[in-house]
């Protein structure tokens, strides 16, 4: 199984500044058809999570653009520009490339 | 507005059988390939299973292979997963998911295995 590994496991921002969060993937995610299987997720405090960014760095419909995601073959980043206190919950990254589709442990993120 | 609810949890001893249901609207549900995703009380996701659009290609994680059964019905709009052979370990949210992104989630039903 390719295991993902996000650090840090928490966060803790002040509103306005930004925030990091890392993944990285035993094996590339990087498909033969040319698309990086790399997606990030936010799951709020009791709610199921949500899709933010796809394919590493295509933002999903409604998701705002202070989130970005990059990154390529083994390490991906999700950053936020200026963290707001709607942003808080755990963070997940998750790759589908090979089944089984694994996530990462998760980031908590919260606001001091 | 796209919605999946699920129904079907519950209590049950180790051993015994649920099936969960997760009913689709919003969009057409025939065009997607549907997941179910699990996580227990207080810990991160994880993939269980996942079904093609018509329902003839499936996979499973190792943990419920030979003991879970997804599938579903189209003309319903339903997706289900048939747990047999429950154990302590199963016990969590089980949620259903749209789509190769998992662009939409539901609510989540919590299954509780214990005797």
């Amino acid at each position: 199984d390719i295991v993902m590994t996000q650090t840090p496991l928490s966060l803790s921002v002040t509103p306005g500044q930004p925030a990091s969060i890392s993944c990285k993937s035993s094996q590339s995610l990087l498909h033969s058809d040319g698309k990086t299987y790399l997606y990030w997720y936010l799951q709020k405090p009791g709610q199921p999570p949500q899709l933010l960014i796809y394919e590493v760095s295509n933002r999903f419909s409604g998701v705002p653009d202070r989130f970005s995601g990059s990154g390529s073959g083994t390490d991906f980043t999700l950053k936020i520009s200026r963290v707001e206190a709607e942003d808080v919950g755990v963070y997940y990254c998750m790759q589908s490339i090979q089944l089984p589709w694994t996530f990462g442990q998760g980031t908590k993120v919260e606001i001091k | 507005e796209v919605q999946l609810v699920e129904s079907g949890g519950g209590l049950v001893q180790p051993g015994g059988s649920l099936r969960l249901s997760c009913a689709a609207s919003g969009f057409t549900f025939s065009s997607y390939w549907m997941h179910w995703v699990r996580q227990a009380p207080g810990k991160g996701l994880v993939w269980v299973s996942r079904i093609n659009s018509d329902g003839s290609s499936t996979s499973y994680a190792d943990s419920v292979k030979g003991r879970f059964t997804i599938s579903r019905d189209n003309a319903k709009n339903t997706l289900y997963l048939q747990m047999n052979s429950l154990r302590a370990e199963d016990t969590a949210v089980y949620y259903c998911a749209r789509g190769r992104w998992l662009q939409s989630w539901g609510q989540g039903t919590l299954v509780t295995v214990s005797s």
